[in-house]
């Protein structure tokens, strides 16, 4: 099955710079990768997603890119915000058509933002 | 976007009893729903795959017999924790994917915002 590496585990960064968070996977058919944001007692909120037929994606401050051939991918957020400390999670999942395929997840980074 | 609710957010009970948690898609209809389990610090780990009007696929390692999921309709599942101890207590997540014609699906998984429970 899809395994997902993810890291770093933790991330501290000053208020206004950036945050790279990077995953790997396994199964070359997977071709659907979103990020989740998750606060302290909460469930996960998407905050942003990729699929396998363009190589980067941007919202404002945050963005993914993906290399199908290394099989990585990356989350930058620029000039972060103490707001932006959570736990962000990767993903992955293949056949986004059909029902009933389901996420793999990474193991999760920390973002400590400090003022 | 999309609205899941959980129920309730937070449950304590005590060991050797039953506790039922629902998963409610409030805007969309679900054809298929997912169970996670967090323990803290760490990642989500599926359970199980729970599909309206048929059987829950669950993941290897995780008892049918002692988490139960049902599917009843198109925007409720539940997880029944059934004689639960304190190894049980953990964050219990669901989410939804909104289901369309043919099959298909619009891909985005819609979280709940989890439920806790612990058993003392």
């Amino acid at each position: 099955g899809e395994n997902v590496e993810q890291h770093p585990s933790t991330l501290s960064v000053q208020e206004g710079d950036s945050a790279v968070i990077k995953c790997t996977y396994s199964d070359s058919a997977s071709n659907y990768f979103p990020w989740y944001k998750q606060e302290l007692g909460k469930g996960p909120q998407l905050i942003i997603d990729i699929r396998s037929n363009v190589g980067e994606k941007k919202d404002q401050r945050i963005a993914v890119t993906l290399n199908k051939t290394a099989k990585h991918f990356s989350l930058h957020i620029t000039e972060t915000q103490p707001e932006d400390s959570a736990v962000y999670f990767c993903a992955a999942s293949k056949s986004l058509g059909a029902a009933g395929n389901k996420l793999t997840f990474g193991g999760g980074t920390r973002v400590l933002v400090k003022p | 976007g999309a609205v899941v609710s959980q129920h309730p957010s937070r449950v304590i009970c005590k060991s050797g009893t039953s506790v039922k948690i629902e998963c409610r898609s409030l805007d969309f209809q679900a054809t298929t729903m997912f169970w996670y389990r967090q323990f803290p610090k760490q990642s989500l780990m599926l359970m199980a795959t729970s599909n309206e009007g048929s059987k829950a696929t669950y993941e290897q390692g995780v008892e049918k017999d002692k988490f139960l999921i049902n599917h009843a309709s198109l925007t409720l599942s539940t997880l029944t924790v059934t004689s639960a101890h304190p190894e049980d207590s953990s964050f219990y997540i669901c989410s939804a994917r909104e289901g369309l014609a043919g099959g298909l699906n619009t891909g985005e998984l819609f979280f709940g915002e989890g439920s806790r429970l612990t058993v003392l």
